[in-house]
């Protein structure tokens, strides 16, 4: 299985919502990743679990909170957004070196009203 | 920031002509990466490079890497309509920096 998934593909919420974004592989890995992409960019770093603990935050507002339940799911929860917030999160992971390639989800298309 | 540029920023051709990306970073690499990814879904990896090497082939895919111009070429030759999408170059850095760090990307289109 080389595949990783994420729920749900979309998400509306307004801004006093609290919503949780899943991911999920059973390829073993043990880097995780959060991106978040807009239109016509380039994703962009949000979070790196490494062996289950948070190894990067990349200045991250906090209304965006991680979480690495085991070392097969990540959950991204999410509360008190702004529309600006409104992208594409991308969830990935790989084997165990942080340099090799990254297997990616479709991603979750977030807007916030 | 070492991210990538990526040149050019949009690229259309005819479907059976080779397509070629560029990508120049800015800092020494461990290794560049080559992604593809369908309007609005996730990337799919292409082809990993390491620093000491100059060129890898994968199918109708080839990877060339500079390090002393810090830039990376993608050629897809005999293009088919399934090739578009855009194609990012993504960077790891030289001591082990955990991040991969994307370039701006190429928006290719195969016409029929």
């Amino acid at each position: 299985d080389t595949e990783v998934t994420q729920t749900p593909k979309h998400l509306v919420m307004g801004m006093t919502n609290k919503k949780s974004l899943k991911c999920e592989q059973h390829m073993g890995h043990r880097a995780m990743y959060w991106y978040k992409q807009k239109a016509k960019k380039p994703p962009e770093l949000m979070f790196v679990y490494s062996y289950e603990k948070l190894s990067i935050n990349e200045s991250v507002p906090s209304r965006f909170s991680p979480e690495c339940p085991n070392s097969s799911l990540l959950n991204l929860h999410l509360h008190a957004l702004q529309p600006e917030d409104s992208a594409l999160y991308l969830c990935a992971s790989s084997r165990r070196d942080r340099q090799e390639t990254q297997y990616f989800g479709p991603g979750t298309r977030l807007l916030v009203l | 920031s070492q991210q990538g540029e990526e040149d050019p920023q949009a690229l259309s051709i005819q479907e059976g002509e080779n397509a070629t990306m560029n990508c120049s970073y800015k800092t020494s690499i461990n290794n560049l990466q080559w992604y593809r990814q369908n309007s609005g879904r996730g990337l799919v990896h292409l082809i990993l490079i390491r620093s000491n090497e100059r060129e890898k082939h994968s199918g109708r895919l080839r990877v060339t890497l500079d390090t002393s111009k810090k830039s990376s070429s993608l050629l897809i030759t005999a293009s088919r309509a399934a090739d578009t999408a855009s194609y990012f170059c993504a960077t790891v850095g030289e001591f082990g920096n955990e991040k991969l760090t994307f370039g701006t990307g190429t928006r290719l289109t195969i016409i029929p």
